[in-house]
């Protein structure tokens, strides 16, 4: 079992429809999580960060977290052809201040 | 959010010899400095992890004597490809966390440089 599982897709979404990402992880110790968007070439953008369960919204974007299902997703609504690429999902190794544990990103593709 | 300067972004290089990288942490210091390598389609993949004024610690199956990893300040570490070979060729990020933010500090990523030997 990977310790963060991503589905790599690709995940084919309508423009304007909402993209829904998942990702979930095996250390029940883990207390930060993050979302990164990368282009094809690019390196890791951060999108959104999340410490606490509950929905945390910025713009267009909605991460959730279920620590007890061990499960963190991201939602974007009104999906457009410019969020077209990986989205990583990366967590804290619990006991380390600074590991982070990645997920092998989910391909996501807006078609107009 | 922070700036993490990664330099050059491209490079090319004769086989056998060395290359050395650069990342910067602009506005912030960074203790710990992480090295990637991403092949193409594929996933992030941590090669090191360097800390300030002392050692890097490499992940399994990462030569060390290959990739040289110098930490020397707060905000400066550098990766050096030493004796470069063609199965080299890759994309190399490296990533910054600002500590004194604790453990929720997220993960700041240079630009990346694309390393390709001939």
């Amino acid at each position: 079992q990977k310790e963060v599982e991503q589905n790599s897709g690709p995940l084919s979404v309508p423009e304007g429809a909402i993209a829904s990402l998942n990702c979930t992880y095996s250390d029940r110790g883990s207390q930060s999580f993050f979302w990164y968007r990368q282009y094809s070439g690019k390196s890791p953008e951060l999108i959104m960060s999340i410490y606490s369960n509950g929905d945390k919204e910025d713009g267009r974007f909605t991460a959730q977290l279920n620590k007890a299902s061990q499960y963190v997703s991201l939602l974007i609504r009104d999906s457009q052809p410019s969020d077209s690429a990986t989205y990583l999902c990366a967590v804290s190794r619990s006991g380390s201040n600074y590991q982070l544990i990645w997920g092998a990103g989910t391909k996501l593709i807006i078609k107009p | 959010g922070a700036v993490v300067s990664q330099h050059p972004s491209r490079v090319i290089c004769k086989s056998g010899t060395s290359v050395k990288i650069e990342c910067r942490s602009l506005d912030f210091q960074a203790t710990t400095m992480f090295w990637y390598r991403q092949f193409p389609k594929q996933s992030l993949m941590l090669m090191a992890t360097s800390n300030e004024g002392s050692k890097a610690t490499y992940e399994q199956g990462v030569e060390k004597d290959k990739f040289l990893i110098n930490h020397a300040s707060l905000t400066l570490s550098t990766l050096t490809v030493t004796s470069a070979h063609p199965e080299d060729s890759s994309f190399y990020i490296c990533s910054a966390r600002d500590l004194l933010s604790g453990g929720k500090a997220e993960a700041f990523f240079g630009q990346g440089t694309r390393l390709t030997v001939v």
